[in-house]
């Protein structure tokens, strides 16, 4: 069946450093995958997306995600947090093909000190 | 991009009434949409897969006759909670396919408040 896990429940990280959020998949073929972050009370807002190509992907406010097949990760990444970041992340998977639904992680949420 | 809206974005009723939660997509048509309930400070939990035209399909332990939904066009979606009770209260979340492969579009979510 497919899963994904978010090892980190929280984390806390310092305004101005940088920031690794982990993520592992269990899916028998490369699946589609996609980072999302909420905001207290908010929808969710997609950060960025793997389907194929390059395995480092860039994506909005300066985040980026490397899918590592050989490791079933897909790790989101910023090198330098603001404060506006703090906000719950969710990673998801998605099997290739269309109208199918998102399998969410349990989510990280990330706290920002000054 | 594509926008999916809901409304209403928040709601509080009494035990015992119905309410309707709309999801609109609003400059694409989705042939699926799909209804997630999130619990505070948890993950999103598919409810069920709507697709146009067709009847909703449900994930294991939802109830169809308590969540009942309606995909009667390209746009719409409703999810029509009946005799809502207080567990019922949540975090109701939509979303649309992307019309140009995999993904979706999520709506702002509505929070369903039951006295």
């Amino acid at each position: 069946a497919q899963s994904v896990t978010q090892p980190d429940i929280h984390i806390t990280v310092s305004e101005g450093a940088s920031l690794e959020l982990r993520c592992n998949y269990s899916y028998g073929a490369t699946p589609y995958l996609f980072w999302y972050v909420q905001s207290p009370g908010q929808g969710l807002q997609l950060l960025l997306k793997y389907f194929s190509g390059d395995t480092l992907v860039q994506g909005i406010k300066g985040f980026e995600a490397e899918f590592k097949r050989s490791q079933s990760s897909f790790n989101l990444r910023k090198p330098s947090v603001h404060w506006s970041d703090a906000a719950e992340y969710f990673c998801a998977v998605a099997p290739n093909q269309a109208g199918t639904a998102l399998i969410f992680g349990k989510g990280t949420t990330l706290s920002v000190s000054s | 991009g594509a926008v999916v809206s809901q409304h209403p974005s928040r709601v509080i009723c009494k035990s015992g009434t119905s309410v309707k939660i709309e999801c609109r997509s609003l400059d694409f048509q989705a042939t699926t949409m799909f209804w997630y309930r999130q619990f505070p400070k948890q993950s999103l939990m598919l409810m069920a897969t709507s697709n146009e035209g067709s009847k909703a399909t449900y994930e294991q332990g939802v109830e169809k006759d308590k969540f009942l939904i309606n995909h009667a066009s390209l746009t719409l979606s409703t999810l029509t909670v009946t005799s809502a009770h207080p567990e019922d209260s949540s975090f109701y979340i939509c979303s649309a396919s992307a019309p140009d492969g995999p993904g979706q579009f999520f709506g702002p979510g509505t929070r369903l408040t039951v006295l």
